[in-house]
C-alpha cells in the first residue's frame, strides 16, 4: 500500500473549518484513500473514504486532487469533540482483504 | 452502530501469568483484527482473520497467540506475561466493505 505524509499536529479554532491534508504521491489506480480518527485512546472510528472523486458525508469531506497525488479532510465547522489523531490511509480496494494500517497520524487541536 | 466487545477492559497481572484477551462481534463480520498500541503512538497490527480457522500475523511481531473458532470470537491469548507487553490491545471486525468497527480496548498492565 502507498505511503501517506500528514503533519504531525494542527490548530484549527471552534466554529472554523478544519483542513487536514495528506500526501500520497506514490498511490496506484486501484488503491483508495479512508480517513479514521481516534479521539483520546477510543478506538478509531471511521470517518470517509474515495478513490478519485470528492466525497461528502455528514461528518466531512474529502477533496481528492486530481493525479490523486493528495487529498484534505474537511470539518467544515469543527467543535471542541473534533479534538482527536487523524489518519489518513491509503488501501487497495474497499474489500477489506487488506487490514488497514495506521501510521502516526495528525494531532488536530480544536480550541475554544 | 457496530456491536463489537472487548473484555476486560483494564487488566493489571503479574509478570509470568497466562492471560486471554476476549473480542467478540455480533454482526456476523468474517474479516477481525487485531491491533496493539503504546500510550501516544502509532496502532500496530499485530492477528488478523478473514474467517473462522483464518489467522495471520501482522506487521509488529507479537508474542501472543490468536484463535478463530467461531465467527463471532476472536481471543488473543498471551502464555507468559511481561511488562513489556503493557499496552492497549484494540480489536476490530470488518464486513466485507471498507469501514472496520473498533472495540473500546483493553489497557493491560503487567508488574
Amino acid at each position: 500500500d502507498a505511503k501517506t505524509t500528514q503533519p504531525p499536529s494542527m490548530d484549527c479554532a471552534e466554529g472554523r473549518a478544519a483542513n487536514l491534508p495528506c500526501n500520497h504521491s506514490t498511490i496506484s489506480g486501484n488503491e483508495y484513500v479512508y480517513w479514521y480518527r481516534q479521539i483520546h485512546s477510543q478506538g478509531p472510528q471511521y470517518i470517509i473514504h474515495g478513490l478519485k472523486n470528492n466525497e461528502t458525508n455528514e461528518m466531512a469531506s474529502l477533496i481528492i486532487t486530481e493525479d490523486r497525488k493528495s487529498s484534505t479532510l474537511i470539518l467544515p465547522h469543527a467543535t471542541l469533540r473534533d479534538t482527536a489523531v487523524y489518519y489518513c490511509i491509503v488501501r487497495v480496494g474497499n474489500s477489506g482483504n487488506t487490514p488497514l494500517v495506521f501510521g502516526k497520524g495528525t494531532r488536530l487541536s480544536v480550541i475554544a | 452502530e457496530a456491536d463489537i466487545y472487548q473484555t476486560p477492559r483494564y487488566l493489571v497481572i503479574g509478570t509470568g501469568k497466562k492471560i486471554t484477551l476476549e473480542c467478540s462481534q455480533t454482526m456476523g463480520h468474517d474479516k477481525m483484527y487485531w491491533y496493539q498500541q503504546d500510550p501516544g503512538m502509532e496502532l500496530h497490527l499485530i492477528h488478523y482473520s478473514y474467517g473462522v480457522n483464518s489467522t495471520e500475523k501482522g506487521d509488529l511481531s507479537s508474542e501472543s497467540t490468536v484463535s478463530r473458532i467461531r465467527t463471532e470470537h476472536f481471543p488473543l491469548t498471551l502464555e507468559s506475561a511481561r511488562p513489556s507487553h503493557t499496552s492497549q490491545y484494540l480489536c476490530a471486525s470488518s464486513p466485507s466493505g471498507f469501514e472496520q468497527f473498533f472495540g473500546p480496548g483493553t489497557r493491560l498492565t503487567v508488574l
